[in-house]
């Protein structure tokens, strides 16, 4: 069984249109993210939450938009598609524990979601 | 703000050698974690492993072992007998100690490591 699975894991698309990425997660984690991959590799984060509450916004334009409907999903909407969004986009989850254990504050990552907008 | 280097962008090894990548970070805190992903042509992330900075023991999984020295901020990752799937990119990563996911990880540029048989 696939931990952190997302769909669809290759989204080809004109410029202008809307999409969705979907996240779901079955580590029972509380935490989800959004990461970006740039065509340099170079990986950033974009959003976070805890329980379905919003806890990291990085600097990312108002066009994405996380929804997290319970703490096992966590799906990206993008609006208005812009050829710079062309990147792979990795959802991930953790479960971020008080003191240490294996495995805990460990960030588990998706396959990845290969967007190109053309 | 925490930040994370790799200064070998690309790194190669013989089938069988042993092979050690760079990271060094630079931080404030006393306590954190430190990663290395791997993340070969498909692009999936995969850890590879963990250290937990409170730990003076370096961590080890297998063929793949780590050498943390905390007090120079280096961690670097060393890989024996190297096999034609250890080809891949290579990230090392920072996260501070955290509750409810209000700390990101850190990544390094990445490392690309060609493993010639």
């Amino acid at each position: 069984d696939t931990a952190v699975s997302q769909t669809p894991k290759y989204l080809v698309t004109q410029m202008g249109n809307d999409k969705s990425i979907k996240c779901e997660q079955n580590l029972g984690h509380d935490t989800m993210y959004w990461y970006k991959q740039d065509s340099k590799k170079f990986l950033k984060i974009m959003f976070s939450y805890n329980n379905k509450e919003l806890i990291i916004n990085e600097t990312v334009p108002n066009r994405f938009s996380p929804k997290s409907p319970d703490k096992a999903h966590l799906n990206l909407h993008i609006n208005s598609l812009e050829l710079g969004d062309s990147a792979v986009y990795f959802c991930a989850s953790s479960q971020d524990l008080s003191g240490t254990g294996f495995g805990g504050n460990t960030i588990y990552f998706g396959e990845g979601s290969w967007l190109t907008v053309v | 703000a925490q930040t994370v280097t790799q200064s070998q962008p690309e790194m190669s090894v013989q089938e069988a050698e042993t092979v050690t990548l760079s990271c060094t970070y630079d931080t404030s805190e006393s306590d954190y974690y430190l990663f290395w992903y791997k993340q070969p042509p498909s692009r999936q992330m995969i850890l590879v492993i963990r250290q937990e900075a409170y730990k003076q023991q370096n961590a080890t999984e297998n063929r793949f072992s780590v050498n943390f020295q905390k007090a120079a901020k280096s961690f670097s990752l060393k890989i024996s007998d190297s096999q034609l799937g250890d080809a891949a990119m290579y990230f090392c990563a920072y996260r501070s100690v955290t509750q409810g996911g209000s700390e990101k990880l850190v990544f390094g540029k990445g490392t690309k490591l060609t493993v010639n048989p």
